[in-house]
């Protein structure tokens, strides 16, 4: 079956950076775009941006540029996403999910990150 | 950027009832590129509805999307109690892709 395992809660302080990954399995890892959302506690869903695993192509929401980068090991199936310069603002649940194209709805979603930013 | 806005915030109803949430763009989206998603405590956003109107892989058909432009409704008939809730709306065409800020479904 589908499978995105992510990594495990971090505490983080201000100007630090962050990583978080995303174990894919269960389907052909090349075929899906991975997306990554996060939503701060309490709060909605908030779109980073996207990985091509085929080509590692990326498009990042401008909120983000310059702070995040996506990148994938496609020897590991797994997806990469790192966010720098935290700030608290930035402390939320990160999530990877994957569609089938750049403009197609997720379908299934790891179980989320928790990031914590404090000092 | 697209900004979605949900109504109400929060709806409260009995189970056996019919749900009506409202999702209105502040810019028209193609009906291709707009879904729905059902998120429960400490869980992830799950798909219910893409491209307006399909359901998505096990979905009951009391879950029924509508709508176009910048105006777009799901609505949910015979309220069972595993369906309450907090409701997404979601565009995924223009960049950023964005979410409504939610409508919680919880009973009344």
């Amino acid at each position: 079956q589908v499978q995105l395992v992510q990594s495990r809660a971090e505490v983080k302080k201000p100007g630090a950076s962050v990583m978080v990954s995303c174990k894919a399995s269960g389907y052909t890892f090349t075929n899906y775009y991975i997306h990554w959302e996060r939503q701060a506690p309490g709060q909605g869903l908030e779109w980073l941006g996207l990985i091509n695993p085929s080509d590692g192509s990326t498009s990042y929401a401008q909120e983000f540029l310059g702070r995040v980068t996506m990148t994938r090991d496609t020897s590991t199936r797994t997806l990469y996403m790192e966010l720098s310069s935290l700030r608290s603002e930035d402390t939320a649940v990160y999530y990877c999910a994957r569609a089938v194209g750049a403009h197609s709805p997720v379908d299934y979603w790891g179980q989320g990150t928790l990031i914590t930013v404090s000092s | 950027e697209i900004v979605l806005t949900q109504s109400p915030g929060t709806l409260s109803l009995s189970p056996g009832g019919r749900a009506t949430l409202s999702c209105r763009a502040s810019h028209s989206v193609t009906s291709r590129f707009f879904a729905w998603y059902q998120q429960k405590p400490g869980q992830a956003p799950r798909l219910l509805i893409y491209a307006t109107t399909s359901r998505a892989t096990g979905i009951p058909d009391r879950f029924s999307g509508s709508g176009s432009g910048t105006d777009f409704t799901l609505t949910i008939s015979r309220l069972e109690p595993e369906d309450f809730a907090v409701y997404y709306c979601h565009q995924y065409y223009g960049s950023p892709y964005t979410f409504g800020q939610g409508t919680k479904l919880e009973i009344k």
